[in-house]
């Protein structure tokens, strides 16, 4: 079975710029997290879908950061504009339900470096 | 508010010899915990977890771990630890009803030496 998909893996860009993550969860899986891990610290969540809808982006930073999750599979994560403080590992995870049963599946994340 | 602390940054052990990573909490009601590993260029991926129950929690790749409510902690061992052992340890705590967050530590790594 396919684990978490996540490209790209490493990606390069100038403060300003705009980026896209991209996620295609475990075949399946219902409930998708996005999570930013900061170097030296561990992951933050920073939004969580079940199926296409929103249920928790409290931490998401809304005036540059959004997230979409069409027909409730894979998974958009866009920051625009880019700032030198949002170079970070960005991964995404996914579980069949939002439980505390259900076991976070995590991807190999993207590394954002901005310049 | 609720907080996971991971007192060591990074630990040292020897191939063969145990190891026991430490993972204190702060929460108001009774925990839902996990520790996860993360290997360089990896994901992040589940070892054990604790709900309720037997306090001591057997995991993957022989790790176990052991909850203690009046210390607020939740320890991960191993008896004798392999080179490929080598990675991030990540304590973390899940909050909510329902549709939870997870709350991680900052984590430790561990390094083995041959």
């Amino acid at each position: 079975e396919a684990g978490v998909v996540q490209s790209p893996r490493y990606k390069i860009i100038e403060k300003k710029q705009p980026v896209a993550f991209w996620c295609n969860p475990i075949s399946g899986h219902n409930t998708l997290y996005w999570y930013r891990q900061n170097l030296g610290q561990g992951p933050e969540l920073l939004i969580r879908y079940e199926n296409e809808e929103a249920v928790d982006d409290s931490q998401l930073p809304k005036d540059r950061f959004s997230a979409e999750r069409l027909k409730g599979v894979d998974s958009t994560l866009k920051i625009q504009p880019a700032e030198l403080g949002d170079s970070a590992v960005y991964l995404c995870a996914s579980s069949l339900g939002q439980g505390f049963a259900d076991t976070q599946y995590f991807g190999p994340g993207t590394r954002l470096t901005v310049l | 508010a609720q907080s996971v602390t991971q007192p060591d940054i990074h630990i040292t052990v020897s191939e063969g010899a145990s190891l026991e990573l430490r993972c204190n909490y702060s929460y108001g009601a009774t925990p839902y915990l996990f520790w996860y590993v993360q290997s360089p260029g990896q994901g992040l991926q589940l070892l054990l977890k604790y709900f309720s129950g037997d306090t001591l929690v057997q995991g993957i790749k022989g790790f176990e771990a052991e909850f203690k409510r009046s210390q607020s902690s939740f320890n991960l061992r191993k008896p004798s630890v392999h080179w490929s052992d080598a990675a991030e340890y990540f304590c973390a705590v899940a909050k909510g009803t329902g549709g939870f967050k997870t709350i991680f530590g900052a984590g430790t790594r561990l390094f083995v030496k041959a």
